[in-house]
């Protein structure tokens, strides 16, 4: 089990530029959910997975964000035109589709929009 | 809606001192129950979590939490805390019938003095 891997760890970027991050969960599970974390604050939730399919998206992702998960396996989360409030932890997790199945998050991607 | 409050930003203790950590969850249904930590620049990792059954949960490092229905409470206890303990504590809740879309509380700072 090697976990759930995300990649880059840090990202420093300019207002107005494009970003892209992905999450490689553990193999076995087929729902996959991207969280944010800002300084100070508890993980939100911003949308998930379960397998291809994008079954739920929080109101906190506007339509500058996208996320896919083409193949139900890894999946990325886009964000144009980004702005400085973007700045935050960006979390991945992953979970078996049973509501009390745990999730396994990874060590998130921190965002520092300049 | 469902919200969570930790009642504690910050929580200084010495080393080997007992600890609690207190959680109250607001929710017009059923709810399950979690505390996650973090260390600082890594994700999530589960302690514990309340599904049913007795409401004295034990979890990792020493770790245990007990629901209180009737007080709305998920508070978090350790006897003998260490300096490995330093962390962010997150407790968070769940609706048992969606999928695991987590409501975070804004975290409480556990600092172990020595």
């Amino acid at each position: 089990d090697t976990g759930v891997s995300q990649d880059p760890r840090h990202k420093i970027t300019k207002r107005g530029q494009n970003v892209t991050f992905r999450c490689d969960p553990i193999s076995e599970h087929n729902r996959l959910y991207w969280y944010r974390q800002t300084l100070g604050q508890g993980p939100e939730f911003l949308t998930y997975f379960q397998n291809e399919a994008q079954l739920e998206k929080s109101r906190l992702l506007s339509d500058r964000f996208s996320a896919e998960r083409p193949k139900g396996s890894f999946s990325t989360l886009e964000i144009q035109r980004t702005e400085q409030g973007d700045s935050a932890m960006y979390l991945c997790a992953s979970s078996f589709s049973g509501n009390n199945s745990p999730l396994h998050f990874g060590n998130g991607t921190r965002l520092t929009v300049t | 809606a469902q919200s969570v409050t930790q009642l504690d930003s910050q929580v200084p203790v010495f080393e080997e001192a007992p600890v609690e950590l207190r959680c109250n969850y607001s929710s017009s249904v059923s709810v399950y129950l979690f505390w996650y930590v973090q260390y600082p620049n890594q994700g999530l990792q589960l302690l514990l979590k309340y599904l049913s059954g007795s409401t004295l949960v034990k979890g990792i490092n020493g770790f245990e939490a007990e629901f209180n229905k009737s007080q709305t409470s998920f508070h978090l206890r350790k006897p003998s805390v260490h300096i490995s303990d330093t962390a962010e504590y997150f407790c968070a809740v769940s609706d048992p019938e969606g999928a695991q879309k987590l409501v975070f509380g804004q975290g409480t700072r556990l600092t172990i003095n020595p």
